[in-house]
């Protein structure tokens, strides 16, 4: 399967503890993309990479939240200190860096905070 | 599995006929659509896009229109089917590369 990776795809954890996700973008596309998505809602940014390099990040994404590229393939996105807010699908999504172009997205990471 | 949109605007079409999936964009400056599907418990699965210089995109069974004037964009699938059931997504980028999504639409397929 070449499409976009994500593990884990189910996550539960007691409020305060820490967080980390991993993905997998489609191989040879540059730009790794962060989406959070709640129950009834479209998916909302949260950051972008272009290689290894952090180019935006939403205001959604607070202190707690840290996103990391560091050889410009794999991503984590780690949440610290975990609230029940936190609790949402977190996606990820690839492309090829066009900016007119596809961004294709992974099955999800679903969080439940207790 | 997990539901996606559980109050989402709900469109139910006969197997066989032909749906059209409404959206509103936010933004006149807007220059790159998306149109995604997603199923309960999966990802977002593009579908087809389009650039604000073109009218009109189709597909293996989908078609976009893209009316600038009132900033609205459309989804048609030809010959509805069961497996095209799920909850349907327009997403506009302008400015930067991040996608800003619109409000789903439910698409609910009965023979």
């Amino acid at each position: 399967d070449t499409g976009v990776s994500q593990n884990p795809r189910h996550k539960i954890t007691k409020r305060g503890q820490n967080v980390t996700f991993r993905c997998d973008p489609i191989s040879e596309h540059n730009r790794l993309y962060w989406y959070r998505q709640t129950l009834g809602q479209g998916p909302e940014f949260l950051t972008y990479f272009q290689n290894e390099a952090q180019l935006e990040k939403s205001r959604l994404l607070s202190d707690r939240f840290s996103a990391e590229r560091p050889k410009g393939s794999f991503s984590t996105l780690e949440i610290q200190r975990t609230e029940q807010g936190d609790s949402a699908m977190y996606l990820c999504a690839s492309s090829s860096g066009a900016r007119q172009g596809p961004q294709y997205f992974g099955p999800g990471t679903r969080l439940t905070v207790t | 599995g997990e539901s996606v949109g559980l109050h989402l605007p709900t469109l139910s079409v006969q197997e066989g006929d032909n749906s059209i999936i409404n959206c509103a964009y936010s933004n006149s400056a807007s220059d790159y659509f998306i149109w995604y599907k997603q199923e309960s418990g999966k990802g977002p699965q593009f579908i087809i896009d389009i650039r604000s210089n073109m009218d009109k995109r189709q597909g293996q069974r989908v078609t976009v229109l893209l009316n600038k004037t009132v900033k609205h964009l459309s989804l048609q699938i030809a010959a509805t089917q069961p497996g095209d059931s799920a909850v349907y997504f327009c997403a506009e980028i302008y400015n930067t590369d991040k996608l800003i999504f619109g409000t789903g639409t439910r698409l609910q397929v009965f023979p």
